[in-house]
């Protein structure tokens, strides 16, 4: 089946820096990926749907400039949390779609990626 | 805009009592629904969906879930569970024309003792 990959598992951080997270759809092309994030006990949360060859688009609330989406193929697409601080601690979520086919299909996830800050 | 609710948040069972996990959503409109598993450390599956047509929808593991349109419902539900059913249950929901980003409950933990 359909499978999507997310790495790395878990990053251990200073706050400051800028971590990325990589969402790969390992035997389909997704034009769109999503991005979720879970707080700890809560559930998930969208924040930004990534779109390849365009601009995401984000979620209320969700700075852009603090989560940079890059979805440059058809395979791939890219979180990075710039300048991270505690607070951005979380558990970061990627999906995709595979391909409608004239059907809805349902989203495949990713391991998800726990981000520590220290 | 839509949301999803699961009244319970923690569930602990024994094995072979039977599981009824509660998920109300609200959107007056066209739905898709969904309930995803999430066993520990593991990443989230598909349990099963419902796009259109019998109500009842049948998953893998033996689950099933009951769309009631009028209640706004999906719970989900299984006979017997067993001590690997031990997981994390979200409900989920895809509504309106053309957006295919999720709206998720905040879970349900099921326990399920030997």
């Amino acid at each position: 089946g359909a499978v999507v990959s997310q790495h790395p598992s878990w990053v251990i951080c200073k706050s400051g820096t800028s971590v990325k997270i990589e969402c790969r759809s390992l035997d389909f092309q997704a034009t769109t990926m999503f991005w979720y994030r879970q707080f700890p006990k809560q559930s998930l949360m969208l924040m930004a749907t990534s779109n390849e060859g365009s601009k995401a688009t984000y979620e209320q609330g969700v700075e852009k400039d603090k989560f940079l989406i890059n979805h440059a193929s058809l395979t791939l697409s890219t979180l990075t949390v710039t300048s991270a601080h505690p607070e951005d601690s979380s558990f970061y979520i990627c999906s995709a779609r595979e391909p409608a086919g004239g059907k809805n299909q349902p989203q495949h996830f990713g391991d998800g990626t726990r981000l520590s800050i220290l | 805009a839509q949301s999803v609710s699961q009244h319970n948040h923690h569930v602990i069972l024994s094995e072979a009592a039977s599981l009824e996990l509660g998920c109300n959503y609200s959107y007056g409109g066209t739905v898709n629904l969904f309930w995803y598993v999430q066993y520990p450390g593991q990443h989230l599956q598909l349990l099963l969906k419902y796009f259109s047509g019998d109500p009842l929808v049948k998953g893998i593991k033996g689950f099933e879930a009951e769309f009631i349109k009028s209640k706004f419902s999906f719970n989900l539900r299984k006979p017997s569970v067993q001590w690997s059913d031990t997981a994390e249950y979200f409900c989920a929901v895809n509504a309106g024309m053309g957006r295919r980003a999720l709206t998720f409950g905040s879970g349900t933990r099921l326990q399920v003792q030997p």
